[in-house]
């Protein structure tokens, strides 16, 4: 099974841009990356997913390594409202789910 | 446009007894998931209903099953409760299509407390 890890824990300074990695060497083919984030009491929001090439979104940015091995999720101006739990996950076109460790990400004002 | 709507939000059971957590996906997403998440085994995938059909399982034991109605509302059920099941509880829906690039929404969560 394609599994993620990520750090338990990163800090930003409000306002200042935030790199999260995930790395997920067992990936296949056919996996789409996925990142979702939680804010407590509250269920998981998606923020970005892709396949292979780099993607954008007003929330975020997604970087994936050309080997696909590891991506990066990147908050260009992190703010309070984004401090959060965020989860890599890998989907398959089986649709299977598997979810990372999460990062829980602390935005220091 | 309405979210996901899981009910109830919160419940109290004791050891051995059953429960049944409802989930009203957005209208038109036709994929139901259902997760599981404590605070030591963090988000785990339950199973996911298409059309009625479970479509993928997770790694829980046969205590956990689910089903999909006509309308693609969802049920989950846990019988035999065990303290461990205590857990916030989480249902997802999503479009049909390429299951990889789906986008999921996620409800706010039933919490189940075990006692």
């Amino acid at each position: 099974d394609a599994k993620t890890t990520q750090p338990n824990s990163m800090e930003s300074n409000e306002e200042e841009p935030v790199h999260l990695p995930c790395n997920h060497s067992t990936i296949s083919g056919t996996d789409y990356i996925h990142w979702y984030r939680q804010l407590p009491s509250q269920g998981p929001e998606y923020v970005i997913h892709g396949l292979t090439s780099n993607v954008n979104n007003r929330m975020a940015s997604l970087a994936i390594a050309e080997d696909r091995k590891s991506s990066t999720l990147i908050l260009h101006r992190a703010t309070l409202r984004d401090a959060a739990v965020y989860y890599c996950i890998l989907r398959d076109t089986g649709n299977q789910f598997y979810f990372g460790t999460g990062t829980s990400l602390t935005v220091i004002p | 446009k309405a979210g996901v709507t899981q009910t109830p939000r919160y419940l109290i059971k004791t050891r051995g007894q059953q429960v049944t957590l409802s989930c009203s996906p957005i209208s038109g997403h036709r994929s139901v998931s259902w997760y599981q998440q404590t605070p030591g085994q963090g988000l785990q995938f339950l199973f996911e209903y298409f059309s009625e059909t479970q479509r993928n399982k997770g790694n829980f034991p046969g205590r956990f099953s689910g089903r999909q109605f006509s309308n693609s509302r969802s049920e989950m059920n846990v019988s035999t409760l065990e303290l461990g099941d205590s857990a916030l509880y989480l249902c997802a829906s999503s479009l049909a299509g390429s299951p990889g690039a789906n986008v999921l929404t996620f409800g706010a969560g039933s919490r189940l407390t075990v006692l």
